[in-house]
């Protein structure tokens, strides 16, 4: 098994640009979740899905598009890229309910916008 | 809001000691997850806790639920558990929070 997988590791983009990071899993989770991690503000959710065709907004959603067609599947776009979305952008699965299921993290997208 | 509250944000220890991060959340999270990432690297799972105790080799989490607090203890700590621990506490219909992360650095 893979466990999860993103792409791409590094990005950088300029301003108004658009991108999609893309994160998949081969372990049939559920859940999927996409945070980014900035400094000296920890980890916040950006969206996240608890199966196909169903989506809901985290914390931090302004700025962000996704979607969930397949189980395996989760991209994370950013409509027209800002210099403050400038971070380390993690994806996550696990199965439903998560509340009893430990979290498997993608080595992450360090992103930077200009 | 849920809200997660870790403790301390830094620690320092000698090889060996006995290491203690804290964890307070608040209504609604029924779920507790602890994890670890080194320097530059990923973030890997360490317990995931909805009540009661959970051990694993050095490691071992504990959680209050009527106090609503959990906390990571590292026995006979090493050099490679220096990393930032974080707390995230997890609603039922899916939704993360997560605490700051304390930084540990367990010198030789």
């Amino acid at each position: 098994n893979a466990g999860v997988t993103q792409t791409p590791k590094f990005q950088v983009l300029k301003t108004g640009q658009s991108m999609t990071l893309q994160c998949a899993q081969d372990m049939n989770h559920e859940y999927m979740s996409w945070y980014r991690q900035d400094p000296g503000m920890g980890l916040r959710l950006i969206h996240y899905s608890v199966g196909a065709g169903i989506t809901d907004q985290g914390e931090v959603p302004n700025g962000y598009n996704v979607s969930r067609s397949t189980t395996e599947d989760f991209p994370l776009r950013l409509l027209s890229a800002a210099p403050s979305q400038t971070s380390v952008y993690f994806c996550a699965s696990s199965y439903m309910g998560q509340a009893n299921s430990p979290l498997h993290f993608g080595n992450g997208t360090r992103l930077t916008v200009t | 809001k849920n809200e997660v509250e870790q403790s301390p944000q830094n620690l320092t220890a000698q090889e060996g000691e006995f290491i203690t991060i804290n964890c307070s959340y608040s209504v609604g999270i029924s779920a507790l997850h602890w994890l670890q990432q080194h320097p530059g690297g990923g973030i890997v799972s360490l317990f995931m806790l909805s009540s009661g105790k959970k051990k694993h080799g050095r490691l071992i989490a504990t959680i209050n639920i009527q106090e609503k607090h959990s906390s990571l203890h590292i026995t006979a700590s090493h050099p490679r558990d220096s990393a930032v621990y974080i707390c995230a506490g997890g609603t039922s219909y899916g939704k993360l929070t997560f605490g700051q992360g304390t930084i540990l650095t367990v010198h030789p």
